[in-house]
């Protein structure tokens, strides 16, 4: 059974342009959960998506936005960009909500970003 | 808002030795707790949840956690370190709203031959 699939692995971007990452999640997985990891901040939660429709929403700008596809898989796309937003972001998926695996977050590599 | 805390950034155990990691919660209502490993240049990797339940709880690759209500801790334990156990441990709580989680800071561990 193929992971969570998480493209590209490397991305440079300059201050100002637009990011998108991409995500596929494991067979089955309706739940989709996308993290920021940036040096010296841990691991802070971005957006959760299920079923196509944004369930909730950590602590970030606007211009931090993604969507799910009927496939479940997703996309995190960053808008002008800011040299802080340089991190790995971390894509990880679970399965039906309310069923118990839905409580177990299967993660991704990750993506990392780097803003110049 | 439900959060952890883990006090260590750092733990340094001499192979053979028992380790522990410590992680302390702050929930509304019954936790559900969760440890996580990343190690270099990886994703991160499910170890052991706590969600009901027995308080001692026992995960992958020998690792446990003793679930203390009183002490509102949920520590990672395992009896006999390896050198590859070396990496980048994580507490986690579920959100109030939803199965997102939330993250401590990490504690690293390294476990010297």
């Amino acid at each position: 059974e193929a992971g969570v699939t998480q493209s590209p692995t490397h991305l440079i971007k300059t201050r100002g342009q637009q990011a998108t990452l991409r995500c596929s999640p494991i067979s089955g997985h309706t739940s989709v959960y996308w993290y920021q990891q940036a040096l010296g901040l841990g691991l802070q939660f971005l957006l959760w998506y299920d079923e196509g429709e944004e369930r909730n929403r950590g602590n970030f700008p606007p211009r931090f936005s993604g969507r799910q596809f009927p496939n479940y898989s997703s996309e995190l796309n960053v808008n002008a960009l800011e040299l802080e937003d340089s991190a790995l972001y971390l894509c990880a998926s679970s399965s039906v909500v309310g069923t118990p695996g839905a409580n177990v977050l299967t993660f991704g590599a990750g993506s990392r970003l780097t803003v110049l | 808002a439900q959060s952890v805390a883990q006090p260590e950034d750092q733990v340094n155990v001499a192979e053979g030795n028992p380790l522990t990691v410590k992680c302390t919660y702050s929930v509304s209502g019954n936790p559900y707790l969760f440890w996580y490993v990343q190690y270099p240049n990886r994703g991160l990797q499910f170890l052991l949840k706590y969600i009901t339940g027995d308080n001692l709880v026992k995960g992958s690759y020998g690792f446990e956690a003793e679930f203390n209500k009183s002490q509102t801790s949920f520590h990672l334990k395992k009896p006999s370190a390896l050198v590859s156990d070396s990496a980048l441990y994580f507490c986690a709580v579920r959100a109030y709203s939803g199965y997102a989680l939330n993250f401590g800071k990490g504690t690293s561990l390294l476990v010297t031959p």
